[in-house]
């Protein structure tokens, strides 16, 4: 069974960038049937999806934080990777990684979520 | 981005009723609808994918039925362990989009 684990700081300054990795373990991230995803939710708050990854390395990002955001993956450690630049205190969240179907996209294992506070 | 909004925003049922959520999509979906369940403190869980399919281990008193603009999501005969916030969420178009969530309590 695929489990994925977030890590990175949990505190990060206003208008510096959060970097968070995803490493996966009982499955890959090579496979050719998932994308690999982040998404995000502000305390109290409902769920932002932010993009996700495929293998060869192709991208799709939500329109809403596109402009600030990189999502990368590294198949030699089975793992994937999330940037995002010039944060403020909107972008205090809990960060999920999770794996979606390439066919139909629903996502069907998370990480257990990390929080990351902006703030000064 | 296509807009997905559920009623009611929260609700409270005794054991052993039946609840009833609704997920409405602002454009035409088809069948591209999901349903999560996220308890306090955990990632979401998904429990019915392409709109009725129920995910292996899932409980069958969970059911999900609709099309187009308008789902709806049911537990049978609710129970203490489904205290928890369910999401739908659509994949018609891109960027993914959830609703706003449903917090389901006991009675």
């Amino acid at each position: 069974q695929v489990q994925l684990q977030e890590s990175g700081p949990g505190l990060v300054k206003p208008s510096e960038t959060l970097s968070l990795t995803c490493t996966v373990s009982g499955g890959s991230v090579s496979s050719t049937s998932y994308y690999w995803s982040w998404i995000r939710q502000p305390p109290g708050k409902g769920l932002e999806w932010i993009g996700y990854i495929y293998h060869s390395g192709s991208t799709n990002y939500n329109p809403s934080l596109e402009s600030r955001v990189a999502i990368s993956i590294d198949t030699s450690k089975n793992q994937f990777s999330l940037k995002l630049s010039s944060v403020t205190a909107a972008d205090t969240a809990v960060y999920y990684c999770a794996r979606v179907g390439a066919v139909a996209s629903f996502f069907d294992s998370w990480g257990q979520g990390t929080l990351v506070t902006v703030s000064s | 981005d296509i807009q997905m909004t559920q009623s009611p925003s929260s609700l409270s049922a005794s054991v052993g009723d039946r609840v009833t959520i609704t997920c409405r999509a602002s454009q035409d979906i088809t069948n591209y609808l999901n349903w999560y369940q996220q308890k306090p403190g955990k990632a979401p869980k998904l429990l019915i994918y392409d709109v009725s399919n129920l995910e292996a281990g899932v409980p069958s008193r969970f059911s999900g039925s609709g099309s187009g603009t308008h789902f709806t999501f049911t537990i049978s005969s609710l129970q203490p362990e489904d205290i928890a916030t369910y999401y739908c969420q659509q994949y018609e178009n891109l960027p993914l989009t959830f609703g706003g969530g449903t917090k389901v309590e006991i009675k």
